[in-house]
């Protein structure tokens, strides 16, 4: 499909290890965003990447949590070391051109348990 | 930054009946209020928004209204159906200084009893 895919859906580890979760935005989106949703809670804002400009880290919980994005397209977030506090669904959308134009496109998640 | 509160939680209604949603913010200089829906196991979808030059839009069903003065801005769904049931998050895009991103309502539960 054209809508933007997220891989794993599912993921459960043990707490100590390192979780990769991968975003395919849309083809033609400059703008992709990472969200984190708790258990019954709001989305809380990650990382946002707009082109070639530097992106904004300013919602990363701790320094165990990083992100990039190859080739202006697919984005990796990565997770080290993790903990029971980081269980929750990770939420990546993408956008035309970022808010200017409004809409984002969400994928459906990749939810992670660490145990 | 942005704080964005929103109000009820959670919100049951029977079928046909009007269902309405509250959020405030903090930031004088947010200028986009989307409103966004998820069903289960998917992610958000946006259904209608606002911008800071406008009060109030319609969308059939939906209506969104924006008091810039009080920092509030509300969804309103009329003859609500079975189909409307989801959660709702509301959103504000900040100033400048908040960057381009959305800060998000912590979400509202809606049921719609047939």
């Amino acid at each position: 499909g054209a809508g933007v895919s997220q891989s794993p859906s599912n993921k459960v580890t043990e707490k100590g290890k390192d979780v990769e979760l991968r975003c395919d935005p849309i083809s033609g989106h400059t703008a992709l965003y990472w969200y984190r949703q708790s258990l019954g809670q709001g989305l809380e804002f990650l990382i946002y990447f707009q082109g070639n400009s530097a992106p904004d880290k300013s919602g990363l919980p701790s320094d165990r949590f990083s992100a990039e994005r190859t080739g202006g397209s697919v984005s990796t977030l990565t997770i080290q070391r993790t903990q029971q506090e980081d269980s929750a669904v990770y939420l990546c959308a993408s956008s035309l051109s970022g808010l200017a134009t409004g809409e984002l496109f969400f994928g459906e998640g990749s939810r992670l348990t660490v145990l | 930054g942005e704080n964005v509160e929103q109000h009820p939680s959670t919100l049951s209604v029977q079928e046909g009946d009007s269902a309405v949603i509250k959020c405030t913010y903090s930031d004088s200089a947010s200028n986009y209020f989307p409103w966004y829906k998820q069903e289960l196991g998917k992610g958000p979808q946006l259904i209608i928004d606002i911008r800071s030059n406008v009060g109030e839009k319609k969308d059939q069903r939906i209506a969104v209204t924006l008091n810039k003065t009080a920092k509030h801005f509300s969804l309103h769904i009329t003859e609500t159906q079975p189909e409307d049931s989801a959660v709702y998050f509301c959103a504000a895009k900040g100033g400048k200084a908040a960057g381009n991103k959305l800060t998000f309502g912590g979400g509202t539960r809606v049921l719609v009893k047939p």
